[in-house]
């Protein structure tokens, strides 16, 4: 079946730290893959895109690599704080069609 | 990137009621908006596409005549849950597409309690 696979579990880390999180997917060959930050009772804001031709991408202290071969992309934040903390959502469009399908999610919680 | 309101935030009613959800994109003219649901601890669930001018298409499983929907502006697409029901409590989400169209905007969201 289809599918998309984030960390159900919290990650817990320290301020100041890189925080990675781990998007895998299956059955898709996505064009691009996005990320989006969730914070309680909102709505998600989109972070970042990478293409399939792109290897990595970076925005301020932010970076997504995407790997075709393994479907697997990494999100990481660096120099963590604790304004981080919040839902991190991968999301991909598998039929080109701007219909987007999420994955669960991961909670960050950066603790001072 | 565009930004996109609900009303309400959130909404209580009674079994067997109809509740509207609006969804406005103020500084963009959406051709598309899409509308998902997203019950506690899970993921965004894509429930249909509104086009302006045009019929909603719904995925699978949702139901049409249940879940109305209306995009009759391109800066406006409401939701109409009829007859809503306590499995219908959720937290509604609407999105345009930016742009580039690759990217989607969300509103905040709209809760809904069906008591």
């Amino acid at each position: 079946s289809q599918k998309i696979e984030q960390n159900s579990e919290a990650l817990n880390i320290q301020e100041g730290k890189t925080a990675t999180l781990t998007c895998n997917y299956t059955n898709y060959s996505p064009a691009y893959l996005q990320w989006y930050r969730q914070d309680p009772g909102r709505g998600p804001v989109f972070l970042l895109l990478i293409r399939e031709n792109e290897k990595e991408k970076r925005k301020e202290r932010l970076k997504v690599t995407f790997d075709t071969t393994l479907k697997q992309s990494l999100f990481h934040i660096t120099a963590s704080q604790p304004a981080d903390s919040a839902t991190y959502l991968c999301a991909l469009d598998p039929r080109n069609t701007d219909k987007l399908i999420f994955g669960t999610g991961t909670r960050l919680q950066v603790f001072p | 990137g565009a930004v996109v309101s609900q009303h309400p935030s959130w909404v209580i009613c009674k079994s067997g009621t109809s509740v509207k959800i609006e969804c406005r994109s103020l500084d963009f003219q959406a051709t598309t908006m899409f509308w998902y649901r997203q019950f506690p601890k899970q993921s965004l669930m894509l429930m249909a596409t509104s086009n302006e001018g045009s019929k909603a298409t719904y995925e699978q499983g949702v139901e049409k005549d249940k879940f109305l929907i209306n995009h009759a502006s391109l800066t406006l697409s409401t939701l109409t849950v009829t007859s809503a029901h306590p499995e219908d409590s959720s937290f509604y989400i609407c999105s345009v597409t930016g742009g580039n169209s690759d990217t989607q905007y969300f509103g905040p969201g709209t809760r809904l309690t069906v008591l």
